[in-house]
């Protein structure tokens, strides 16, 4: 079956580490992005990459890095300058031009910072 | 700026029919699609509209209305699954890219009593 995984599902970090979040997809689309959600907000985008070897910031990316070295996988690190980063991270992917602004997304991973 | 303003919190009975609005303002417009989201599940896409007019998939129906800057998300025959929030999200002009990237509204959270 074709679709994102993230790993983990929950994840808890002491203040002042660096954590990285899996994502990989096998639905071969050449778009990937990360999006953070906060409780009663909407998607806000992170990061995307429109191609491997290639990628852009979003709204929100400081704080954040992320690598595209394989079209299947596109980790994000949040690192220890993110200032609050408790959130519900999520995953998506899509065609690169999409006819209908679908995006397909993954079971995100819930961050806690102690 | 691009926004999308919808209201946060809609409350109905099983087997009525219930209006989410959205509206939008955005530098360009690729149409405006429609995303339901399970309490701590990942996003799902629901519907697109590209153009002026109603799309119906089965007891949803999205509405666009271009000339107004506004659409709407009907669900009929409500039931209890169908609580969920729902984001509309449009894809604004140049933003990131020759289509740009998606942009979501905060969500309406959708209480189905019984």
């Amino acid at each position: 079956d074709g679709g994102i995984t993230q790993s983990p599902k929950y994840l808890f970090r002491k203040e002042g580490q660096n954590v990285t979040l899996s994502c990989e997809q096998n639905l071969n689309h050449d778009a990937m992005y990360w999006y953070r959600q906060d409780p009663g907000q909407g998607l806000r985008l992170i990061y995307y990459s429109q191609i491997v070897n290639d990628f852009q910031k979003g709204d929100i990316a400081e704080g954040y890095s992320v690598s595209r070295e394989k079209k299947e996988s596109f980790p994000l690190t949040v690192t220890s300058a993110q200032k609050n980063p408790t959130a519900f991270y999520l995953c998506a992917s899509s065609e690169q031009l999409t006819r209908n602004n679908e995006q397909f997304f993954g079971p995100g991973t819930r961050l806690t910072v102690l | 700026g691009q926004s999308l303003e919808q209201p946060s919190e809609v409350t109905a009975v099983e087997g009525a029919i219930v209006q989410i609005n959205c509206t939008y303002q955005t530098s360009g417009f690729y149409g405006l699609s429609w995303y339901q989201q399970h309490d701590g599940g990942a996003p799902t896409f629901l519907s697109y509209n590209a153009l002026d007019g109603l799309e119906e998939t089965g007891r949803f129906s999205s509405f666009l209305s271009r000339s107004d800057s506004y659409g709407y998300l009907l669900l009929q025959e409500l039931q209890m699954k169908d609580s969920a929030s729902y984001f509309c999200a449009s894809r604004g002009g140049n933003y990131g890219g020759s289509q740009g990237n998606l942009i979501f509204g905060k969500g309406t959270k959708l209480s189905v009593k019984p």
